[in-house]
């Protein structure tokens, strides 16, 4: 079962650079989301969609872009990374929206921005 | 905006010893989620909490919500190596938003 498949694993971006992350699920879930975490500041929501054509901000939305074009891919963009944006990046999903269940991660991308 | 805390931010125990970390939060929480994080893995969900005062009790690990909602811990009862990692609360059911807390890191030395 491939669950939650993020790529690529790892990125080295210069300043002002554009790059995709890339979230797919199998598991025909209607919630996604993702996260970012950095050291003692736990994970933070950045974007979030509840199906297919709707997605809305979470905590820390700037400097990203989201698109749901379909249930299983949640593709985060970064326009114009910046070192502020050095992070490990998470992507989860759940089966349900209302009430979220338990949230699926994938395996994670770590992003560095010189 | 609501903000999950959890103390403490680390914990280094003797293997055999018991743990303890707490989640507290500045709104009442909707319901809580426990996560496990692996060093350089990926957060694995534990448990769900709903009630009220609710406890639940996962082999050595003993879940606690607490009666006004506002907080919850993580009890393990003769730490192992492999519970090395960190333990995040997350607040769920929030209008779509599952809010992490903190984190607390554990270390069990053998």
């Amino acid at each position: 079962n491939a669950g939650v498949t993020q790529t690529p694993k790892f990125q080295v971006l210069k300043t002002g650079q554009s790059m995709t992350l890339q979230c797919a699920q199998d598991m025909n879930h209607e919630y996604m989301s993702w996260y970012r975490q950095d050291p003692g500041m736990g994970l933070r929501l950045i974007h979030y969609s509840v199906g297919a054509g709707i997605t809305d901000q979470g905590e820390v939305p700037n400097g990203y872009n989201v698109s749901r074009s379909t249930t299983e891919d949640f593709p985060l963009r970064l326009l114009s990374a910046a070192p502020s944006q050095t992070s490990v990046y998470f992507c989860a999903s759940s089966k349900t929206s209302v009430n979220t269940g338990e949230l699926f991660f994938g395996e994670g991308s770590r992003l560095t921005v010189l | 905006g609501q903000q999950v805390m959890q103390i403490p931010q680390y914990q280094h125990v003797q293997e055999g010893e018991d743990f303890t970390t707490y989640c507290n939060s500045s709104t009442t929480l909707s319901n809580i989620q426990w996560y496990k994080q692996r060093p350089g893995g990926h957060p694995v969900f534990l448990i769900q909490l709903v009630k009220s005062g609710e406890v639940k009790k996962q082999k050595r690990l003993t879940f606690q919500f607490g009666e006004a909602k506002k907080n919850s811990s993580l009890h393990i009862t003769a730490t192992q190596t492999t519970d090395v990692g960190t333990y995040f609360c997350a607040d769920s059911g929030g209008y779509q938003k599952v809010t992490f807390g903190t984190g607390t890191k554990l270390q069990v030395i053998p």
